[in-house]
């Protein structure tokens, strides 16, 4: 089956400083990369998606990048915000209902 | 405002118990997923249903059970054959078709007295 890595774990920036988060998947029938951002206590919420014939998309100050050939797609986020701070999964689908592979998260700090 | 409401909160479960977690969604959604979160660790799929009356085994679906009687409800057992339930559970829905981004509760948090 589908198998996602994402590092780093833990990551801590400055406030206002750049936040990079990389996943990597096996299955190269993936199709479909959903973001999301888990503050405590509460469940994930949809950050950004990218699907697999675009490969780039931004909102504002979050953008995903895609390499099909490699395999891997990352998370950006500029100008990071106190506010910023929270867990981030990456996932992989390669469509159907059963098959989201998430990430293990990372954590990410934004010290102000 | 629509959205995903997980009942309750907190929940603790005696040794032998069966307990039945609540999910209501009014996004008037097809699809509902039942996750399990550990720390340290992603989301893995307990059960997933497409439709009314109908659902499938996720990846982690031995100590479960669920019910999809009602297109707004989703409630899932976690029963005594569960023998590690202690856990963060998060209901999810999406609409149908493929690769639909999925809405998430605010999870339950089931703990072992």
């Amino acid at each position: 089956g589908e198998n996602v890595e994402q590092h780093p774990s833990t990551l801590s920036v400055q406030e206002g400083d750049s936040a990079v988060i990389k996943c990597t998947y096996s299955d190269s029938a993936s199709n479909y990369f959903p973001w999301y951002k888990q503050e405590l206590g509460k469940g994930p919420q949809l950050i950004i998606d990218i699907r697999s014939n675009v490969g780039e998309k931004k909102d504002q100050r979050i953008a995903v990048t895609l390499n099909k050939t490699a395999k891997h797609f990352s998370l950006h986020i500029t100008e990071t915000q106190p506010e910023d701070s929270a867990v981030y999964f990456c996932a992989a689908s390669i469509g159907g209902y059963q098959k989201v592979t998430f990430g293990i998260g990372t954590k990410l700090q934004v010290i102000p | 405002d629509g959205g995903i409401t997980q009942s309750p909160k907190y929940l603790f479960r005696k040794e032998g118990q069966n307990v039945t977690l609540s999910c209501e969604q009014n996004l008037n959604h097809d699809a509902m997923y039942w996750y399990r979160q550990d720390p340290g660790q992603g989301l893995r799929l307990i059960y997933y249903s497409q439709i009314v009356n109908d659902f499938q085994k996720g990846d982690i679906a031995e100590g479960y059970s669920v019910s999809r009687e009602k297109k707004e409800s989703f409630p899932l057992t976690v029963t005594s054959a569960q023998k590690n339930p202690t856990a963060f559970y998060l209901c999810a829905s999406s609409i149908q078709g493929q690769n639909q981004p999925q809405h998430f509760g605010d999870g339950t948090r089931l703990s072992i007295l």
